[in-house]
């Protein structure tokens, strides 16, 4: 099945640096994933959907400038959160669907493990 | 814009049937997805419903009306281990993409 990777599984930081996180398809291509960010006891808030060779497309209340996503290739999308504070820590996760168009409308979304990050 | 509405918590007996409900609204309804999450880790993917009735798959079940935006999950023989949240989402075409948005989750807690 679809395998999506999501490098690192958590990562701890000081308060001011900035942190990537990588998420790649592993076995199928993906011109679109999204990224999602996920607060204790709460839902998956989609932040962004990245574009394989364009800029991504952000929801609103997300700052772009801030989190910062780029999808170079069909199978890896990055995103840094700049200038982390600790209201930044959550638990982010990335998402893909294997395939365009059609094939890609009946797929579900494939998610990587998710990076917990922690800002003290 | 879209607003997705489910249970926060419910209860059920090991060996029992639980029905988790789900009423949606959005603009460009392009199909629901249940996903169970257990905490810390990554939502799994569970069924997937674009038109109406019911999606039958092993222990877990899906409904959907698109008339009436509504769907439920029942989940049939219960075990210990289908504790977990139960997340609702909806695949909206808006904008010009596909993207998909995700109700509050529903916790549920199995009991011997």
């Amino acid at each position: 099945g679809a395998v999506v990777s999501q490098h690192p599984s958590w990562v701890i930081c000081k308060s001011g640096t900035s942190v990537k996180i990588e998420c790649r398809s592993l076995d199928f291509q993906a011109t679109t994933m999204f990224w999602y960010r996920q607060f204790p006891k709460q839902s998956l808030m989609l932040m962004a959907t990245s574009n394989e060779g364009s800029k991504a497309t952000y929801e609103q209340g997300v700052e772009k400038d801030k989190f910062l996503i780029n999808h170079a290739s069909l199978t890896l999308s990055t995103l840094t959160v700049t200038s982390a504070h600790p209201e930044d820590s959550s638990f982010y996760i990335c998402s893909a669907t294997p395939g365009q168009g059609a094939r890609a409308l009946n797929s579900p979304l494939h998610f990587g493990n998710g990076t917990r990050l922690t800002v003290t | 814009g879209q607003n997705i509405d489910q249970p926060t918590e419910m209860t059920a007996t090991e060996g029992a049937i639980v029905q988790i409900n789900c009423t949606y609204q959005t603009s460009g309804f392009n199909g629901l997805f249940w996903y169970q999450q257990h905490a810390g880790e990554a939502p799994t993917f569970l069924s997937y419903n674009v038109l109406d009735g019911l999606e039958e798959k092993g222990r877990f079940s899906s409904f959907l009306s698109r008339s009436k935006g509504y769907s439920y999950l029942l989940l049939k023989e219960l075990q210990m281990k289908d504790s977990a949240s139960y997340l609702c989402a909806v695949r909206d075409f808006s904008g010009g993409y596909n993207k998909l948005i995700f109700g509050a989750g529903t916790r549920l807690a199995v009991h011997p």
